[in-house]
């Protein structure tokens, strides 16, 4: 157990909807990373936060965003959603974000049809 | 553009044999990890390396960090079917943000 926690596990949604995914880092992490694994792409990174504030953006969409709030949990929003939406989405933490090991959750199976 | 470019993608071998997989970029990182995925699951830390030329060993596992700190190598001695899973490195080149190679997904067949 990574002590990273994820939900839901999976999430089935129709194209156009809008789902928020969640994940409570470790206890005492400040950092917390979202990443999307598909089957062709591998893990891409979209984004940071460390501390409530954005650090580092990768390959977000427009129609995705996200928040770190004060309790340090955090929320994926992914809104207008497309059958290439469809992913496994990773959240990780660590304890100050540079260059740290990082811990990952069990993930949230996302499904588009 | 920072890239990690795995290889193997796919390798397929038996119980006892060794194999090297291999991680490379342009890019120079300041540390680079691994990672074991099993499925369902997410990735977990193997190593981490921060010194070029260094080499770590995990039982029989031996992680190496290029003299440039631009590739590595993990190797694993006498294969288990244990072993099996999908092999990720991680970059980072001093930043916040932490990139991933797509990966070499190992089979060892008992």
């Amino acid at each position: 157990d990574s002590g990273v926690t994820q939900t839901p596990k999976h999430l089935i949604t129709a194209t156009g909807q809008r789902v928020t995914l969640r994940c409570s880092p470790r206890s005492g992490d400040l950092s917390v990373y979202w990443y999307q694994q598909s089957l062709d792409q591998g893990l891409q990174f979209l984004i940071q936060y460390y501390n409530g504030e954005e650090r580092a953006k990768g390959n977000i969409l427009e129609r995705f965003s996200a928040q770190q709030f004060p309790d340090l949990h955090s929320e994926l929003n992914l809104s207008s959603l497309e059958l290439g939406d469809s992913a496994l989405y990773f959240c990780a933490s660590s304890a100050s974000g540079v260059g740290e090991k990082l811990f990952f959750g069990s993930g949230t199976q996302l499904s588009v049809l | 553009t920072q890239l990690l470019e795995q290889s193997p993608q796919f390798l397929s071998i038996q119980e006892g044999e060794n194999l090297t997989v291999y991680c490379n970029s342009s890019s120079v990182f300041s540390s680079l990890q691994w990672y074991r995925q099993e499925p369902g699951e997410g990735p977990v830390l193997l190593v981490t390396v921060v010194t070029g030329g260094e080499v770590k060993k995990l039982k029989r596992l031996t992680f190496q960090f290029g003299d440039a700190r631009k590739d590595s190598s993990l190797h694993i001695t006498a294969a288990q079917t244990g072993d099996t899973g999908l092999y990720l490195c991680a970059g980072n080149t001093g930043g916040f943000k932490t990139i991933f190679g797509a990966g070499t997904r190992l089979f060892v067949k008992a």
